[in-house]
């Protein structure tokens, strides 16, 4: 089945611990990027990228990592979350870049104390 | 930069009642695309308008992109309770490589 999964789907975490949402698509897709969502401002990428070991920022990065080794998977790393990342994630991925389809994954919920 | 705004951010409705989300650009679009969010769920594609003036039917909705491809429409005529949820649009600019601009998102409560 074609799909993108998260991982993990929810976490509760303290300020400063380094943490890694893994993201994994099986449709050979060249785009994947990343969106937090939050009440009243709708979905806001954070990175994508365009493929292998291209990637570039969003509207969002500030605080968030990411890194683009392999093409199937598209890792966001948070080094030192705190409070104000609290949010909703999306992996997204599509064949066409921006111009296509987006696959959303089913969303890491994290909550940073 | 490029923003997307759409209204109304909420809006309740009896079911059968007819409903419509409305999607404003800040410049013009290549494309909108079209997604259905369901409580507790992932963005799901549900169309892409590309053509200035171009209207799609689904069923019982109907997308319309502006002939100045800055705005966009959904409509869903007689409303069901499987339609509640958000709906997002989102446009894409038309100069070099252009991200993916999502709107604040649209909630849908259908009363039955």
């Amino acid at each position: 089945e074609a799909q993108v999964t998260q991982n993990p789907r929810y976490l509760i975490t303290v300020t400063g611990k380094k943490l890694t949402v893994t993201c994994s698509q099986n449709m050979n897709h060249e785009y994947m990027s990343w969106y937090r969502q939050d009440p009243g401002l709708g979905l806001r990428q954070i990175y994508y990228s365009m493929n292998v070991e291209v990637t570039d920022k969003g509207d969002v990065p500030e605080g968030y990592k990411v890194s683009r080794k392999e093409k199937r998977n598209f890792p966001l790393i948070l080094e030192s979350p705190s409070p104000n990342q609290t949010s909703l994630y999306f992996c997204a991925s599509s064949t066409r870049g921006t111009g296509g389809r987006q696959f959303f994954g089913p969303g890491t919920r994290l909550t940073v104390l | 930069g490029q923003q997307v705004m759409q209204i109304p951010q909420y809006q309740h409705v009896q079911e059968g009642e007819d409903f419509t989300t409305y999607c404003n650009s800040s410049t013009t679009l290549s494309n909108i695309q079209w997604y259905k969010q369901r409580p507790g769920g992932h963005p799901v594609f549900l169309i892409q308008l590309v053509k200035s003036g171009e209207v799609k039917k689904q069923k019982r909705l109907t997308f319309q992109f502006g002939e100045a491809k800055k705005n966009s429409s959904l409509h869903i005529t007689a409303t069901q309770t499987t339609d509640v949820g958000t709906y997002f649009c989102a446009g894409k600019g038309t100069t070099g490589f252009q991200k993916l601009v999502f709107g604040t998102g649209t909630r849908l409560l259908v009363s039955p």
